[in-house]
């Protein structure tokens, strides 16, 4: 139990154009969804705190016009990386937990985003 | 803010031989730590977590870590690596209340058949 989904794994697009990845919990609800960025060979740096059916907790340091986060279902939270240009080139990731924290977070496969 | 640190940015180990990576964390008060592997190409996994109560925890595959309040330590041991070991490891701390989890910044371990 406790899958999360994320899609595309990667995805190459053109200096200012828009990309959309997707988080999908499969087989429970996620009132809360994070969004990591991993650096090569470095950690993951949480980048905002999604949350369902409300706006999204940015970290500081984090553009919030610049990464879209929508949180429309208890299954579903986008990231949306706008007007992208080759420094925003990373790996994403997005997790979910269940309600209580007891049963840890889940990881979805990430997302390579390469800007050219 | 709380933070933690791993101070082993890479390990090189042999096969058999026992492994211990060490992780910090900054946080006086209670604490939720974890311990997450990410084997090469793959998503990250949980391998162990504290919440409370026996101060050792064991995981999965064979790991263990021990919670050392006094130290603000939560070591990741295997007493016997496998080259299916290799892999990057990530200690976490959960944010308290905010439910966030914070991560250092990862030991990659190689082990060498």
């Amino acid at each position: 139990g406790a899958v999360v989904s994320q899609h595309p794994s990667w995805v190459i697009c053109k200096s200012g154009t828009s990309v959309k990845i997707e988080c999908r919990s499969l087989d429970f609800q996620a009132t809360t969804m994070f969004w990591y960025r991993q650096f090569p060979k470095q950690s993951l740096m949480l980048m905002a705190t999604s949350n369902e059916g409300s706006k999204a907790t940015y970290e500081q340091g984090v553009e919030k016009d610049k990464f879209l986060i929508n949180h429309a279902s208890l299954t579903l939270s986008t990231l949306t990386v706008t007007s992208a240009h080759p420094e925003d080139s990373s790996f994403y990731i997005c997790s979910a937990g269940l309600h209580s924290i007891n049963y840890g977070y889940t990881f979805g496969s990430g997302t390579r985003l390469t800007v050219v | 803010a709380q933070s933690v640190s791993q101070h082993n940015h890479h390990v090189i180990l042999s096969e058999a031989a026992s492994l211990e990576l060490g992780c910090n964390y900054s946080y006086g008060g209670t604490v939720n730590l974890f311990w997450y592997v990410q084997y090469p190409g793959q998503h990250l996994q949980l391998l162990l977590k504290y919440f409370s109560g026996d101060p050792l925890v064991k995981g999965i595959k064979g790991f263990e870590a021990e919670f050392i309040k006094s130290k603000f330590s939560f070591n990741l041991r295997k007493p016997s690596v496998q080259w299916s070991d290799t892999a990057e490891y990530f200690c976490a701390v959960l944010s308290g209340g905010y439910n966030k989890l914070i991560f250092g910044a990862g030991t990659r371990l190689a082990v060498h058949p």
